[in-house]
């Protein structure tokens, strides 16, 4: 159980252009999912906190204009990087909180961006 | 402000036991995670510990004091696919969960 998915899983793009990546749980329902960003070497960088139904909860630096996130059932959430550049490619990882489970979060695998 | 400290990076042998610390200091505790992350991996769940004492899980077990903000993962009878990054995570009073920058375990044969 507690799986979670993530698509797509490789993106690469050019510059300026907008990608969209989804998270889904698989066999649970999560009301707080979460999105993280990871550079070569560096630890897990949270961006943003998900909340179903209502607005993100964006960590101080992030920009929410441009790092748009969607919760919009308790399945999906989704992250768009609007207007990408170079700078943006990174490993971006979702997690999803089972709340039946001791607050556990577990992780899709991830997406690698590349913008060109 | 809210610090978690464990090693940079620790080499052990294949077959041996490793013992990952971690240190914490945090406004409130609602527990901790130990994640495991192979390069170029997405971290996966190892354990949670919210209460004193040693939880045994297989080849790993994971320790918590609460008292004195530490916590340790030990790995026994060491494989090489246990080369990996190993990330302790704790969970505030917000709910918040925050980071180790993580210990990168070298596994030689």
């Amino acid at each position: 159980g507690a799986v979670v998915s993530q698509h797509p899983s490789r993106v690469i793009c050019k510059s300026g252009t907008s990608v969209k990546i989804e998270c889904r749980s698989l066999d649970f329902q999560a009301t707080t999912m979460f999105w993280y960003r990871q550079f070569p070497k560096q630890s897990l960088m949270l961006m943003a906190t998900s909340n179903e139904g209502s607005k993100a909860t964006y960590e101080q630096g992030v920009e929410k204009d441009k790092f748009l996130i969607n919760h919009a059932s308790l399945t999906l959430s989704t992250l768009t990087v609007t207007s990408a550049h170079p700078e943006d490619s990174s490993f971006y990882i979702c997690s999803a909180r089972d709340g039946g489970t001791a607050e556990t979060q577990y992780f899709g695998p991830g997406t690698r961006l590349l913008v060109l | 402000g809210q610090n978690i400290d464990q090693p940079t990076e620790m080499t052990a042998t294949e077959g041996a036991i490793v013992q990952i610390n971690c240190t914490y200091q945090t406004s409130g505790f609602n527990g901790l995670f130990w994640y495991q992350q192979h390069a170029g991996e997405a971290p996966t769940f190892l354990s949670y510990n919210v209460l004193d004492g040693l939880e045994e899980k297989g080849r790993f077990s994971s320790f918590l004091s609460r008292s004195k903000g530490y916590s340790y993962l030990l790995l026994k009878e060491l494989q090489m696919k246990d080369s990996a990054s190993y990330l302790c995570a704790v969970l505030d009073s917000n709910y918040q969960l925050i980071w180790g920058a993580g210990t990168k375990l070298i596994i030689k044969p």
